[in-house]
């Protein structure tokens, strides 16, 4: 299986912020990647698909970069709402494979 | 508006079978576009993928190999939903499971999610 890792585990951020989460791939995946939001109790919820091709219904300030191995996820001004844990997902390769996630918490 | 429902019991035994359900409203468990996912969410082991059913003029599965052997997913046509079946579990399966629907490997789709603790 393709290994996914994500950094940092854990964020601290303000309001306002512009915040950066970054996920490797233990080899190419192309473009082949995704990110989900998961608030606690709740599914994860599809933010950004093929690396940067935003889900319909999701915020502008949501943006994804990359290819290969290395992969961005930005929020260019984080708001209230966005405090969550976020996952990338390759489908490059079955199994599909996700990353440990990314805590974005208040600071 | 597809909607996933989830169902089964959140207290299984060792070594005995976890079983869950998820109907599906909104679309068909037959859809030739779409597949029908597992996953499952702990602390140790982050969100993993287990397996999937989809249609495309015949039935197929596919598991992840960390569960295969021990794992079934099928479809029922007649009540619109599939199911889980997860053998010999221990404590390690205790985990958050989700339903999923998939359109090209992206979900797009997840049930509410069922807590089964794995325990005497």
């Amino acid at each position: 299986d393709i290994q996914m890792t994500q950094s940092p585990s854990t964020l601290s951020a303000s309001v306002g912020d512009r915040v950066t989460i970054t996920c490797r791939a233990s080899q190419s995946i192309s473009s082949w990647l995704a990110w989900y939001q998961q608030k606690p109790g709740k599914a994860p919820n599809l933010l950004i698909y093929k690396a940067s091709s935003l889900e319909s219904g999701v915020p502008s300030r949501f943006s994804g970069s990359g290819s290969g191995t290395e992969f961005t996820l930005t929020i260019s001004s984080l708001q209230p709402d966005d405090f969550a844990t976020y996952y990338c997902q390759q489908y490059n390769s079955y199994s599909w494979t996700f990353g440990q996630g990314t805590n974005v918490e208040i600071k | 508006q597809v909607q996933l429902q989830q169902s089964g019991p959140g207290l299984v035994k060792p070594s005995q079978t976890l079983s869950l359900t998820c109907a599906i409203s909104g679309d068909s468990v037959s859809n030739n576009i779409a597949a029908w996912n597992w996953i499952r969410q702990s602390p140790s082991r982050g969100l993993e993928w287990l397996g999937r059913t989809y249609y495309r003029s015949n039935w197929y599965s596919d598991y992840a190999v960390s569960v295969k052997g021990r794992i079934t997913i099928n479809a029922d046509t007649s009540k619109n939903q599939f199911s889980l079946q997860l053998n010999s579990v221990t404590p390690e399966d205790t985990a958050v499971y989700y339903c999923a629907r998939d359109h090209d490997s992206l979900f797009q789709h997840w049930g509410q999610g069922t807590l089964v603790t794995v325990s005497p």
